[in-house]
């Protein structure tokens, strides 16, 4: 079956600092390729997302890369804030949903 | 817009039980798909509606069931509940079928079972 690996599981950064979770999927099939972050007692909301035509997509100080060849997209996080503290998904897919396993980033003072 | 609202928040059960969960999605999204979120397996799907038929479903055992309404509201039914089914159940909609659509995720409903 398909596989999907995200690393790390856990992520502690100083503040002001850039954070990258890497997430890794077997299914070659797979065309969408979404991040979703995670509050406590919330559910999962997106927060960027990326088609399998582009390698790279940016939304101010969230960004998503994209390698196709190498069944991997990474979400790269810049001047980390506090509020960025969440666990984030990579959720890739065609027809099939599998979500990673999460990564709870903390975001040092 | 309003987003997706998932009722109850919190439910306690016992074993052999039922249990009935519903979920509104966002108006004028047709897809709703369910998810079995526990600390162990993570987020694990259940199954996806489009138009009132299932299109999708994960690996779960019979116990687990669904349906959709002519409005795209959806429920989802656990019957001889398990001490393992306690989990958060989260519902998630968005506007067309298929993988490549953005999906909208209620706050979900807490549900143990004791």
């Amino acid at each position: 079956g398909e596989n999907v690996e995200q690393h790390p599981s856990t992520l502690s950064v100083q503040e002001g600092d850039s954070a990258v979770i890497k997430c890794t999927y077997s299914d070659s099939a797979s065309n969408y390729f979404p991040w979703y972050k995670q509050e406590l007692g919330k559910g999962p909301q997106l927060i960027i997302d990326i088609r399998s035509n582009v390698g790279e997509k940016k939304d101010q100080r969230i960004a998503v890369t994209l390698n196709k060849t190498a069944k991997h997209f990474s979400l790269h996080i810049t001047e980390t804030q506090p509020e960025d503290s969440a666990v984030y998904f990579c959720a890739p897919r065609d027809d099939k949903i599998i979500f990673g396993k999460g990564t709870r980033l903390h975001i040092l003072p | 817009k309003a987003g997706v609202t998932q009722t109850p928040r919190y439910l306690i059960k016992t074993r052999g039980q039922q249990v009935t969960l519903s979920c509104s999605p966002i108006s004028g999204h047709r897809s709703v798909s369910w998810y079995q979120q526990t600390p162990g397996q993570g987020l694990q799907f259940l199954f996806e509606y489009f138009s009132e038929t299932q299109r999708n479903k994960g690996n779960f055992p019979g116990r687990f069931s669904g349906r959709q309404f002519s409005n795209s509201r959806s429920e989802m039914n656990v019957s001889t509940l398990e001490l393992g089914d306690s989990a958060l159940y989260l519902c998630a909609s968005s506007s067309g079928q298929g993988g490549n659509q953005p999906q909208h995720f209620g706050d979900g409903t807490r549900l143990s079972i004791l």
